[in-house]
């Protein structure tokens, strides 16, 4: 995870937007996704951005993409509680396996 | 049937046992995926197969051994573990080995090694 930085903790008040950040290293990168981890879970994709995309809306998802900066954020509208969870950032560079590299993850705690 | 399914859900083992863990998915994927997850961290890639055949071994320990019976089914082998092997092992599978196949995640087996 290295390669791809976070952010730990995100504190949020229900019904407030969140914005969850990440760095990556790796201009080349072609996809970079968002993925979703609850508690005792496995990982879910929320969403993922081309390297070609500078923003994607899905719902209350909104990913920005700053290529010049190597910047990827995801904002959640309206965040309820049952957002609360791990948010990973991952890149996947060209070439070979899809194997992406991982961020270390933000704990998004949402409160009442 | 869109997800992959992993067995057992938990699992306590002793130094000296000798268990498996199982994943298997119906969705015709032909890549499959064993990653380990330590507490906060990211998942941490262990081995992929590909066609049922190894394609990745990320210098795992020897004490864990994977197989691929059939397209479906992927297993993990776990003997002599250590404490340290304690973690969520993830199984993941995707259409192909390449390109843009997103991966579809497993629930994990929680392991704890005593």
């Amino acid at each position: 995870g290295e390669d791809v930085e976070q952010s730990l903790f995100l504190s949020v008040r229900e019904g407030d937007s969140s914005v969850i950040n990440c760095t990556y290293t790796d201009s080349s990168s072609t996809y970079l996704y968002w993925y979703k981890q609850e508690p005792g879970a496995g990982l879910q994709l929320l969403t993922y951005i081309f390297s070609n995309m500078d923003m994607k809306q899905d719902q209350r998802l909104t990913v920005l993409l700053n290529k010049k900066d190597k910047h990827l954020s995801l904002r959640i509208a309206d965040t309820q509680t049952g957002d609360s969870a791990i948010y990973f950032c991952a890149e996947k560079i060209p070439g070979g396996s899809y194997i992406p590299t991982f961020g270390r993850g933000t704990s998004l705690i949402v409160h009442p | 049937d869109t997800e992959v399914t992993q067995t057992p859900k938990h699992l306590v083992m002793g130094m000296t046992n000798k268990k498996s863990l199982k994943c298997e998915q119906h969705m015709g994927h032909r890549a499959m995926y064993w990653y380990k997850q330590k507490a906060k961290k990211p998942p941490e890639l262990m081995f992929v197969y590909s066609y049922e055949k190894l394609s990745i071994n990320e210098s795992v320990p020897s004490r864990f051994s994977p197989e691929c019976p059939n397209s479906s089914l992927l297993n993990l082998h776990l003997h002599a573990l250590q404490p340290e092997d304690s973690a969520l092992y993830l199984c993941a599978s995707s259409q192909g080995p390449t390109g843009d196949n997103e991966q579809f995640f497993g629930p994990g087996t929680r392991l704890t090694v005593l």
